[in-house]
């Protein structure tokens, strides 16, 4: 079985501070993780996702992602936020597991606001 | 290279109506799965189709079923719509055995009355 629990369901942040979105998850075998992001009206994208590797994962806009095992965490963070950042965020598991079958279990998501 | 699209963009339908929900895949991927995102919660995994065969499901009454065709188009069907149904139905697209991020469509709002 697989679950993920976002810690927080609202963020709020000035633009340019840091941003922080806590995620832990729980995985009966190797974990892939992925942090996708929704905008209003539209549909799910792609941030970053850790498969295995190196465990500190760049995304796009500016995002990153550390896994940590002993943690079971995967928090999402970026430097300084930007307007356009405002949106739902959320925390992905997903199984490696040799059958190659993959569903996606989501967290119940975390939306981000950025005052000017 | 046209993502994953998905028909119509917005249903309104009454309490035991039947409705069918439409997605094509993004071009060279083989598997489609089907989420159910109620408002104001994360997506809910129906289930997946590969080779025309439904291959995982998640905890979804029969009332709902899928199809996936030869061209790897997929369809979402329910049957005897409650209230309960009114959601946004977002399809994703996967090659089926690899690690690899699956690809949303816009999803369709669909409304019960």
């Amino acid at each position: 079985a697989q679950s993920v629990t976002q810690l927080d369901s609202h963020v709020s942040v000035s633009e340019g501070t840091p941003v922080l979105l806590r995620c832990n998850y729980s995985s009966s075998y190797s974990p892939s993780l992925f942090w996708y992001v929704q905008h209003p009206n539209k549909g799910l994208q792609l941030l970053l996702k850790y498969t295995s590797a190196a465990t500190l994962v760049k995304g796009i806009n500016g995002f990153e992602a550390e896994f940590k095992k002993s943690e079971t965490s995967f928090h999402l963070t970026k430097p300084s936020a930007h307007m356009s950042d405002a949106a739902e965020y959320f925390c992905v598991v997903s199984d490696l597991r040799d059958t190659g079958r993959r569903a996606l279990t989501f967290g119940s998501g975390t939306r981000l606001q950025v005052q000017p | 290279d046209a993502g994953v699209t998905q028909s119509p963009t917005h249903l309104i339908k009454t309490r035991g109506q039947q409705v069918t929900l439409r997605c094509s895949p993004k071009s060279g991927h083989d598997t489609v799965s089907w989420y159910q995102q109620a408002l104001g919660q994360g997506p809910q995994f129906i289930f997946q189709y590969y080779e025309e065969e439904e291959r995982q499901r998640g905890n979804f009454p029969d009332r709902f079923s899928g199809h996936q065709f030869p061209n790897y188009s997929s369809e979402l069907n329910v049957n005897a719509l409650l209230l309960g149904d009114s959601a946004l139905y977002l399809c994703a697209s996967s090659f089926w055995g690899l690690q690899t991020e699956a690809f949303f469509g816009q999803g369709t709002r669909l409304t019960v009355v």
